[in-house]
Formats: structure tokens, C-alpha cells, sequence
């Protein structure tokens, strides 16, 4: 399978606690983004990377979160000191640039449960 | 308000039926344009980019109006497992795309 895949597919934690969350994009992908995405609502952005340098970041993204890509490759989104408002699924997605560029494919996500 | 709006719906159509969904967005800088689909508790999958010149692939129709900032896509002949929710995305800048909250399809026999 050559598609987005994310790990790990569900995490339970209790408040406070950090967690980690990895994707893996497509392999010739250039660009991978991290969104969130909660009941009845669109994915929301949180932030992306070209290669290895991060972009863009939302305001969204208090400093309890931290993504990386440190070689341009898989990409690590952490989250600090849980919040139950964090309880979403978090979804990465990758693309390429130029072509049909910025059309972006999705993982099938982590659903984090923050107890 | 936000800056992709769509109608939430739900659409509840019967098999065979033609429905249209719009969407309309705020930043009139904006670059690129598309329709994904995401079924219940799964992943968006794209489902079509939208040109300025308008674009077809099989029963789907996707058109952009850049001067009313608006998207549609127009689903002939509904089958059963076109019920899903359609996001309409925005893409703001080279990098940043921005989803609507989705139109939610139901399509009934």
C-alpha cells in the first residue's frame, strides 16, 4: 500500500498526559499537512511542511503542539499536556508540488480520546 | 464568518435524482479549488479539482465562478453510494487549504 498511513489508528489518554502521533505521506510527496477534525465540522488546519521546513502553522496551534519533519520524510505531531478539548481525529494528508498540484491525500487518521 | 461556507443540508434525495451543492468562499486571492468526499468516520478522499473552465468527470460537474467566489458541484443520476458528506476546500495561498464544514448526501432507493 503506497497510500498515507498514520500510527497510531486510536489513542485513549487521561488529561495531562503527552502524546505522539506519526504519518507516513505518500513517498514521493514533497508536502505533508497535519489537520484536525471534529464531529459535524471540516478538517481543520493546523500546519504543513515543504520537505523538512514548516511553513505554516496555524494560530490555532497553542504551544502545547509541536509537529516535525526532520528529513523530510514521516512526520511527528506531539501534543502536550492534554486537553479533553484536544479529543479529535487528527488527519495528515501529502501532495505534491506543481502538476496537479496541492490536490492532498489523506491518511486515515488518529482519533484521540482525552479522558 | 467563516471563510468557506457551505449549505449543511442534509440532502435527502431518491436514486436517479440530480442534486447540486454550492459553496462560497471569502478570500478572493484564492488559488485552487476542490471537491472531496468523506464517508462516515473515514478519511476526505478527492473526489475532483475544480478549473475555471469546468470540469466533468462521469456524473459529477464541478464549475467555479471566481467573480461570486463560488464552487458547485452537480451529481446526475444519485446512486446509494453517493451518500456521503462533500467538503468543498479552498485552497488561500500555496499551502494552506481551508475545508467548509460539508453538505451531507443522502441518497435513498
Amino acid at each position: 500500500d503506497t497510500g498515507v498511513s498514520q500510527n497510531p489508528r486510536h489513542k485513549i489518554t487521561k488529561r495531562g498526559q503527552n502524546v505522539t502521533f506519526r504519518c507516513d505521506p505518500i513517498s514521493e510527496h514533497n508536502r505533508l499537512y497535519w489537520y484536525r477534525q471534529t464531529l459535524g465540522q471540516g478538517p481543520e488546519f493546523l500546519t504543513y511542511f515543504q520537505n523538512e521546513a514548516q511553513l505554516e502553522k496555524s494560530r490555532l496551534l497553542s504551544d502545547r503542539f509541536s509537529a516535525e519533519r526532520p528529513k523530510g520524510s514521516f512526520s511527528t505531531l506531539e501534543i502536550q499536556r492534554t486537553e479533553q478539548g484536544d479529543s479529535a481525529m487528527y488527519l495528515c494528508a501529502s501532495s505534491m508540488t506543481g502538476g496537479s498540484s496541492y490536490e492532498q491525500y489523506f491518511g486515515p487518521g488518529t482519533r484521540l480520546t482525552v479522558t | 464568518r467563516k471563510e468557506v461556507e457551505q449549505d449543511p443540508g442534509p440532502f435527502n434525495v431518491p436514486e436517479g435524482a440530480t442534486v447540486a451543492f454550492n459553496c462560497t468562499y471569502s478570500n478572493s486571492a484564492s488559488q485552487s479549488f476542490f471537491w472531496y468526499r468523506q464517508d462516515c468516520r473515514k478519511e476526505p478522499k478527492l473526489l475532483m479539482s475544480v478549473y475555471s473552465s469546468g470540469n466533468e468527470d462521469g456524473r459529477f460537474t464541478a464549475q467555479l465562478n471566481r467573480a461570486s467566489q463560488y464552487i458547485s458541484l452537480l451529481i446526475r443520476d444519485s446512486k446509494l453510494s453517493d451518500s456521503a458528506t462533500y467538503l468543498c476546500v479552498v485552497n488561500t495561498n500555496a499551502g494552506k487549504s481551508t475545508f467548509g464544514d460539508g453538505t451531507t448526501l443522502t441518497v435513498k432507493p
